[in-house]
């Protein structure tokens, strides 16, 4: 069964903090992407790799980075955590090419 | 640049009445689509999708769609809506090199028993 991990379901932590969160895949994924989700604007894309060692931005990068070490790992990290980061966070991957994702199951981040 | 529009942010229902939730898409090269749903507390899991093909697709738990060109729609239907439907319904769009997924806003399907 196709799986996709996120090393924690809640997370809280303090404004200025440096922040990882980490995704791993199982399924030998090309593509692998991390999404904020907030209530009414649905999914927004922060960065997205299409393999090892390769990103793109995507519609909201800005206070955010990724690596991508590893094909199946892909990680998240908000240099100095701010309170309007406080959000949902869903990673995803998929083969390359026009496929569906397969998503984790999320990672409610609050920053006070 | 290609787009997603979920119209409707919250339907409500009555148990075993219909539905149908509508996702409109703009862009100006071929279009791949589909439709995830969300369940509390959870990620998005793949309810269907068009590649190509058929225009009228079907999906897990008794949901279709149909690929409209003409109308640049995607719209998602269920004939009879059971209380386990309740969840966030969200359609998305890859166009292009494939890369970038676009997804609309999200609609909310609240079942009422």
């Amino acid at each position: 069964d196709v799986k996709v991990t996120q090393s924690s379901r809640y997370l809280v932590k303090r404004t200025g903090e440096k922040v990882f969160l980490e995704c791993v895949q199982d399924m030998d994924h090309e593509n692998m992407f991390w999404y904020r989700q907030d209530p009414g604007l649905g999914l927004r894309l922060i960065y997205f790799s299409y393999d090892v060692k390769m990103k793109e931005k995507g519609d909201i990068p800005e206070g955010y980075s990724v690596s991508r070490e590893k094909k199946e790992r892909f990680s998240l990290i908000l240099e100095s955590a701010s309170t309007n980061q406080t959000s949902m966070y869903l990673c995803a991957s998929r083969l390359k090419g026009p496929y569906e994702q397969y998503f984790g199951p999320g990672t409610r981040l609050t920053v006070t | 640049a290609q787009s997603v529009t979920q119209l409707d942010s919250q339907v409500p229902v009555f148990e075993e009445a219909p539905v149908e939730l509508r996702c409109n898409y703009s862009s100006s090269v071929s279009v791949y689509l589909f439709w995830y749903v969300q369940y509390p507390n959870q990620g998005l899991q793949l309810l269907l999708k068009y590649l190509s093909g058929s225009t009228l697709v079907k999906g897990i738990n008794g949901f279709e769609a149909e690929f409209n060109k003409s109308q640049t729609s995607f719209h998602l239907r269920k004939p009879s809506v059971h209380i386990s439907d309740t969840a966030e319904y969200f359609c998305a769009v890859i166009s292009g090199g494939y890369q970038k997924v676009t997804f609309g806003t999200g609609t909310k399907l609240q079942v009422i028993p």
